[in-house]
This record gives structure tokens, sequence and C-alpha cells, in this order.
């Protein structure tokens, strides 16, 4: 059974502060995903990683994937408080037949 | 990228009574999905649904409590049946589209339930 783990669970961070949230699987996967949501709001899509190595950024958000290891990264650079959101990353099982999701991480940035 | 429309957006319930959930896309799809998020928790599968065969579920979910319908490959529905208060979550359908390198999750806007 494919299980995703997440951590940290909670992060509480200073306005331009670097930190990285870590996303860890259990089995081969297909690709990976990145979420945000914000409370009592939907998901929005963040970023999909195809294949080792692959890393995608967008603004302050950059996200890497090693297949090998089985981990992929979510890398938060100079952090504003816009940026704070619950995270959650997602497994694509074989086959792109479902989703198995992570614990979430909820990001706080603090001024 | 695809539109998907879900309704409600939200609801309060009398327990013991049902819910029925609405997800419209915008363009035919094989395979739907819902989810429950229990507040304060990620996401889990209920089940997966196809157009013309019954919906798989997933381990902890049964069809008598949550029967889904899809009638055609725009449009599925999901219902909670004999609600208690621990069906108070957000439910969410999703579905999967595009090519392989392309191929993404989209997510509807989600219900927030409240069973009382």
């Amino acid at each position: 059974e494919l299980k995703v783990e997440q951590n940290p669970l909670f992060l509480s961070m200073q306005e331009g502060k670097n930190y990285t949230i870590y996303c860890n699987y259990s089995t081969t996967s297909d690709r990976l995903y990145w979420y945000r949501q914000d409370p009592g709001k939907s998901l929005e899509s963040l970023f999909v990683l195809l294949s080792n190595g692959a890393v995608k950024q967008e603004g302050r958000l950059m996200a890497s994937l090693d297949t090998k290891a089985r981990l992929s990264t979510l890398h938060i650079t100079a952090a504003v408080h816009d940026l704070s959101a619950t995270y959650f990353c997602a497994v694509d099982t074989a086959g792109f037949q479902k989703l198995v999701f992570g614990t979430g991480t909820r990001l706080l940035v603090s001024p | 990228s695809a539109v998907i429309s879900q309704k409600p957006s939200r609801d309060i319930c009398q327990r013991g009574t049902s819910l029925t959930i609405q997800c419209q896309v915008d363009s035919q799809v094989t395979m739907m999905f819902w989810y429950r998020q229990q507040p304060g928790q990620s996401l889990t599968l209920i089940a997966t649904a196809n157009q013309g065969s019954e919906a798989t579920y997933e381990s902890g979910f049964v069809i008598d409590k949550f029967p889904i319908s899809r009638p055609n490959l725009t449009f599925s529905t999901l219902t909670v049946s004999n609600m208690s208060p621990e069906d108070s979550s957000i439910y969410l359908c999703s579905f999967l589209a595009g090519e392989f390198m392309n191929t993404e999750a989209f997510f509807g806007q989600g219900t927030r339930l409240t069973v009382v």
C-alpha cells in the first residue's frame, strides 16, 4: 500500500526566511503533485513532477523530485505572508488511477 | 484547463438525513474521483466512478453509505446517506485530464458539510 508522508506537519516562519518541506513516499510512482489549499477552499495545483531530477520553480516556490530516494521537496525562498496555507504532496499510483495524498504541511508566515 | 463545477458549496444538515453533491465537468472524462477531507486532515479517496459501471470504493467506504452515480462522461453525484456528525467534512470531486506527460488532477471547489 502506497504511503505518503510529509514533514513538518506545521511550520511557522518569519517573512524573508527560507525553508523546505519534505515529501516521502513508499513505492514507485509515475508522478508527484504539489498542491496549495487555503482555509475552506479547494486545492490549487502548484507543480507536477514527472521524472527523476525534475525541478520546477514558480515565484518563491521550487519543487524537486528524486525518484530513487522516493523524495520530493518544496523549497520556499524569502517567504512572504501570502504563502501562508496548507501544502500537500500527492503521488500518482501506477496507471494514473488515483492520487494518494500526504499528510499536509500547514505553513504560517509571520511578519 | 478544464472547468469543474461542484455544488452545493456548503450545507448544514440534520443527522439521519442525506445530501447529494453534484459535480459537472466541461469536457468528457473517463474517471472521476471523490475525496473526503475531515477537519484538519488530508484528503482520503472515497471511490472512483466510471461511466457505465459501478463505482470502486476504497477500504473503509461502502456503497450504502456513499452511493455514487455516473450517468454520463461529464457528470457525477455523491450522496452522503444517513448522516452523523462524524460525516462533517469537505467533500471534493476530481478528475485526471491530459496526455501522459501533461496529465493533471483537477478538483472541484469542494462541499463543506456540517452535520448537526
